[in-house]
């Protein structure tokens, strides 16, 4: 059972653009979100995060969402930009004591158009 | 960039043999991960360390185990590979929230 869904494989936006990544969750005893970027060949690099005591955290072009009664976060990207095609992956954790244990989607490939 | 390593960066080995991928670390964090990253599945957590020889199980555990015996390092053993752990691996830290990842270890078990 799928904890963490991306539905999209993949997405494909215009440059200068807004890109919005979607992923959803099952889990209501998740408290704390992540969104990773990857490259091919590379491992996942943070990117930005959110507590769900919040329901949006910016950062620069990164602006995260969270919809707790729908379990549903979103992460949008604007203006999009070609650095920006890799694939990203949501992740997910329970409040724990100490090691933080993530779910994560199954990605979804950005690919930014010039 | 977090100071993370892996080795190997690319391994071949056969069914049936034993396999040791090792995960090192210069940022002097306390967690230590495991995961591998399969299509369709993201990435799954292996097993997980939180301190010097405490470690327990994550998603994914049968036919690896694992040893933390100093603050930096963190072994993943495949004791006896099969096709189904042809995989590739990832090693992260953390000392909060966030975790930061290795380069990855792609293994072909043939």
């Amino acid at each position: 059972d799928q904890q963490v869904k991306q539905n999209s494989p993949s997405l494909s936006v215009q440059e200068g653009r807004i890109s919005i990544l979607n992923c959803d969750y099952t889990n209501s005893m998740f408290d704390y979100f992540l969104w990773y970027k990857k490259y091919p060949a590379e491992g996942p690099t943070f990117l930005i995060s959110i507590s769900s005591i919040k329901d949006k955290n910016e950062d620069g072009r990164f602006t995260v969402f969270l919809n707790k009664s729908a379990k549903h976060l979103s992460l949008h990207i604007v203006p999009s930009q070609p650095g920006d095609s890799a694939v990203y992956f949501c992740a997910a954790s329970a409040p724990g004591q100490g090691a933080q244990k993530l779910v994560f989607g199954q990605g979804t490939r950005l690919t930014i158009n010039p | 960039d977090a100071g993370i390593t892996q080795s190997p960066r690319h391994k071949v080995t056969e069914t049936g043999t034993p396999v040791t991928l090792r995960c090192h670390q210069t940022e002097n964090h306390r967690y230590m991960y495991w995961y591998r990253q399969d299509p369709g599945h993201g990435l799954r957590l292996i097993h997980y360390s939180y301190g010097v020889k405490d470690t327990d199980k994550g998603e994914v555990s049968d036919g690896y185990s694992v040893s933390r015996s100093k603050t930096e390092d963190f072994l993943l053993t495949l004791e006896s590979a099969t096709s189904s752990q042809t995989s590739v691996y990832f090693c992260a830290i953390s000392d909060v929230y966030e975790q930061y990842f290795g380069p990855g270890t792609r293994l072909t078990v043939t």
